[in-house]
């Protein structure tokens, strides 16, 4: 299957800090991709769905001036959570459609685990 | 209000047996089905995705789909230590403004004992 890659998979930054993410296809191209932040013992949660070339579709409830993504090339998207606090603290995950019909499989990267103190 | 119902478990079988996993959605215009099994502390995987009434086999696991009742089920035969899990449902859903999403069920943690 299409491989997607996340860096870094972890990360421990102070209240306040900014801290950026990015999600890879590496064997495809991917149009969309989608970010999801899990939280213990619950299930992913979307957050904003990421097209190549325009804006982000952010979900309900989530601030899009806090998580700022960019979705610059058709193999690279990135977010960035701003002025983290403690709750932020989470398993942020990205995945891709490696097709263009939104019946395609969404493959996931392998997440990125972020503390913030 | 679309959603995705999975019995969170866990659910506990001995090695060898079969593990019957089930989910339903609300929604009965859903055209794509996708069972994800997640290890702890991991992203999801994907096992199966499955489009059309019926069954379709993939080695121990069998996915079974019945869109009049709005329910999908995974079959794992022959289960193993190695298949204990968090396995996750998802369904992909039709907005109004013609976009879609994938709604994830909670997941049904599996305990596969030797």
């Amino acid at each position: 299957g299409a491989v997607v890659s996340q860096h870094p998979s972890w990360v421990i930054c102070k209240s306040g800090t900014s801290v950026k993410i990015e999600c890879r296809s590496l064997d495809f191209q991917a149009t969309t991709m989608f970010w999801y932040r899990q939280f213990p013992k619950q299930s992913l949660m979307l957050m904003a769905t990421s097209n190549e070339g325009s804006k982000a579709t952010y979900e309900q409830g989530v601030e899009k001036d806090k998580f700022l993504i960019n979705h610059a090339s058709l193999t690279l998207s990135t977010l960035t959570v701003t002025s983290a606090h403690p709750e932020d603290s989470s398993f942020y995950i990205c995945s891709a459609n490696e097709g263009l019909s939104w019946e395609d499989t969404q493959y996931f990267g392998p997440g990125t685990r972020l503390t913030v103190l | 209000q679309k959603e995705v119902e999975q019995n969170s478990g866990p659910l506990s079988v001995p090695e060898g047996a079969i593990a019957s996993l089930n989910c339903t959605y609300s929604d009965r215009g859903s055209q794509s089905f996708f069972w994800y099994r997640q290890y702890s502390g991991k992203s999801p995987e994907l096992i199966m995705s499955i489009y059309s009434n019926g069954d379709k086999e993939d080695g121990r696991f069998t996915a079974q789909l019945n869109k009049a009742s709005q329910y999908v089920s995974l079959l794992i035969r022959d289960s193993q230590p190695s298949d204990s899990a968090t396995y996750l449902c998802a369904v992909n859903f039709l907005f109004s403004g013609g976009y879609n999403k994938l709604i994830f069920g909670a997941g049904t943690r599996l305990a596969v004992h030797p």
